[in-house]
């Protein structure tokens, strides 16, 4: 199993531009979960999806970020327009139910100048 | 108050020693308690799943609940330096949700 695949590994970019994080979920799964990774605030569930339908945004920051699953296979993540502040490690993670050991991927080094 | 309270660290050990990481929550309904381990750049794996309260044992880790104090434990026996890695809790079934709150995670250092 090739596991949860995220992509950029690393992202560095200036503020103000638009970026998009990209995941693909273990096959079967029906459970798609995005999370960032801070220091200070650790781990922090951004936005999570039940077969491809968004079930909470609640932990969206502002409207800067938008979250899309077009496919069983496929989510993004964008941040437009980007701010230093948005500087984390986001993580993608798939489950076949809701919370019940979630599988996460490796990760994007998001950094913002 | 946060709902779940994890020590973050770091905690410093020879190799074989015992380890004890814990971790602490508020939230009376939860039923599902987890211990990832995260290696650095690495994301969070699962290491151990338990339901309520008790004992689970896999190979040199014990996970442990006591739902009665609202404390729960990952004991690491004999440990290595490979064991070095930054552990969260996470526990879930609370206010009918079953979606997972994170711990912050503790820093464990394993020292030849």
């Amino acid at each position: 199993d090739a596991g949860v695949i995220q992509s950029p590994r690393h992202e560095v970019t200036e503020m103000g531009q638009e970026v998009t994080l990209r995941c693909k979920p273990i096959s079967g799964h029906d459970y798609l979960f995005w999370y960032r990774q801070t220091m200070m605030r650790g781990l922090e569930l951004l936005i999570y999806f039940n077969n491809n339908v968004p079930i909470d945004d609640s932990g969206m920051p502002e409207d800067r970020f938008s979250a899309k699953m077009p496919n069983a296979s496929f989510s993004t993540l964008k941040i437009q327009p980007s701010e230093p502040r948005d500087s984390a490690v986001y993580f993608c993670a798939s489950s076949f139910n809701s919370g019940q050991g979630q599988h996460f991927g490796d990760g994007t080094r998001l950094s913002i100048l | 108050q946060k709902e779940v309270e994890q020590d973050p660290g770091p905690l410093s050990v020879p190799e074989g020693a015992i380890v004890s990481l814990n971790c602490t929550y508020s939230n009376s309904a939860f039923q599902y308690f987890m211990w990832y381990r995260q290696y650095s750049r690495k994301g969070p794996e699962l290491l151990m799943y338990t339901y309520s309260s008790g004992n689970k044992e896999d190979g040199r880790f014990t996970a442990q609940v006591d739902k009665s104090s609202k404390y729960i434990s990952l004991f690491i026996r004999d440990s290595q330096p490979s064991d070095s890695a930054t552990y969260l809790c996470a526990m879930s079934g609370g206010r009918g949700s079953y979606i997972p709150t994170f711990g912050r995670g503790t820093s464990l250092i394993v020292h030849p």
